[in-house]
């Protein structure tokens, strides 16, 4: 599976887009990538994920670029409850059933 | 995804199994530990009932998959350096699928 890079911090005013970058220059033709967060110490949160093309839920937008070497997960209009650590994963359909989650992005919302 | 109990104190080598339950008849189930500073580390996983492989730090740790819905994570002997918080989560599927993760444990072993 490939490895993943996000910065470790960033912060956003509240009501702007928050957008956290993921660079994933590994990544093979067969994988997606994921994207969860984790608000204090509860569960992991499932957020999106996609293969090539850009993707939206109610929640965020993803944002893959057409060589799939990074991604950005954009939350369109940042709240506080946004506070969390963001974590960008990339999984093949095949191969090991190991997730590395890594250690994310920490995203502050600023009020 | 339902784990119990939510937090524990242990004495070194007083075993204990973490229990994890799942309702949405998932196939895979996962465990994670969280240490500060590693992220999320994988110990166990399972693809269905009683097939089961280990993770990335499986040392100190067993599981059994008798029932689909159950996945516990069984301390024989703890020691100190598995005093952590500890994540029990499931999928449908696994390339494809999300995770959906339960509450935690933070467990301490003095």
């Amino acid at each position: 599976d490939a490895k993943t890079t996000q910065p470790p911090s960033m912060d956003c005013a509240e009501g702007r887009a928050a957008n956290l970058p993921c660079n994933h220059s590994t990544i093979s033709g067969n994988e997606y990538v994921y994207w969860y967060r984790q608000i204090h110490s509860q569960g992991p949160q499932y957020i999106i994920h996609g293969l090539k093309n850009n993707e939206t839920n109610e929640m965020a937008s993803l944002i893959i670029t057409e060589d799939r070497k990074s991604s950005t997960l954009i939350l369109p209009h940042a709240t506080l409850r946004d506070t969390a650590v963001y974590y960008c994963i990339v999984r093949g359909l095949s191969g090991t059933y190991k997730y590395i989650f890594g250690t994310g992005t920490r995203l502050k919302v600023l009020a | 995804v339902t784990q119990t109990p939510k937090f524990r104190v242990l004495k070194t080598g007083q075993s204990m199994t973490l229990l994890c339950a799942q309702d949405m008849n998932h196939e895979y189930m996962y465990w994670y530990r969280q240490d500060p500073g590693l992220g999320l580390r994988q110990i166990y996983y399972s693809m269905n009932v009683e097939v089961t492989d280990k993770g990335d730090v499986p040392e100190g740790y067993k599981v059994s998959r008798k029932e689909k819905r159950n996945f516990p994570l069984i301390l024989e002997s703890p020691s100190p350096n598995q005093t952590s918080l500890y994540f029990c989560a499931s999928s449908y599927g696994t390339g494809g699928s999300e995770q959906y993760f339960g509450p935690g444990t933070r467990l301490t072993v003095t």
